[in-house]
């Protein structure tokens, strides 16, 4: 079945440490997302690409890179210099759907900094 | 920037009961998304909307675009409904999301 891969559920990281989310989706959609979640309050958007080799910076991208070298894979790189990256981290897709776009969603991955 | 606002924040019912969410948005958009988050923190889009009213099962999802506003309705509501329900707005010519900060349901046996 078509869907979108995140791994790994859960990570852990040393303070100082750069640490890199997969995201893999086979569903042929051009466009990719990465949202952050905290407690009590919406999902924010930290980078996203539109087509392959291109990305834009989201709301809240400081402290975060991304790459799109392949239509089906866009990694996510916390590094040390993220002040505050213990959270819930999701990753989306989207295609046209007539005049709006139809998003599918992973499962998701916490990372936690001990 | 569009402001979503959600409400209840959390919504605890019997099992059977008939459940309604809301959210409110304040700039003119092209779509509307309920989305359900389960506890393992996956989430599942629920419906799309640009107008009227969809259904799906048990899920009933309305939009009256001239007040800005959304409902999510479910009937014979069942435990297993139980999760963070989200409203998600696009802008015109964005196909980016804005995200309210969800409504989480529990539902009783």
């Amino acid at each position: 079945d078509g869907g979108i891969t995140q791994s790994p559920k859960y990570l852990f990281r040393k303070e100082g440490q750069n640490v890199t989310l997969s995201c893999e989706q086979n569903l042929n959609h051009d466009a990719m997302y990465w949202y952050r979640q905290d407690p009590g309050q919406g999902l924010r958007l930290i980078y996203y690409s539109q087509i392959v080799n291109d990305f834009q910076k989201g709301d809240i991208a400081e402290g975060y890179s991304v790459s799109r070298e392949k239509k089906e894979s866009f990694p996510l790189t916390v590094t040390s210099a993220q002040k505050n990256p213990t959270a819930f981290y999701l990753c989306a897709s989207s295609v046209p759907t007539g005049s709006n776009y139809g998003y599918t969603f992973g499962s998701g991955t916490r990372l936690t900094v001990v | 920037k569009n402001e979503v606002e959600q409400s209840p924040q959390n919504l605890t019912a019997q099992e059977g009961e008939f459940i309604t969410i809301n959210c409110s948005y304040s700039v003119g958009i092209s779509a509307l998304h309920w989305l359900q988050q389960h506890p393992g923190g996956g989430i599942v889009s629920l419906f799309m909307l640009s107008s009227g009213k969809k259904k799906h099962g048990r899920l009933i999802a309305t939009i009256n675009i001239q007040e800005k506003h959304s409902s999510l309705h479910i009937t014979a509501s069942h435990p297993r409904d139980s999760a963070v329900y989200i409203c998600a707005v696009a802008n015109f010519g964005n196909e980016k999301l804005t995200f309210g900060t969800g409504t989480r349901l529990t539902i009783i046996p």
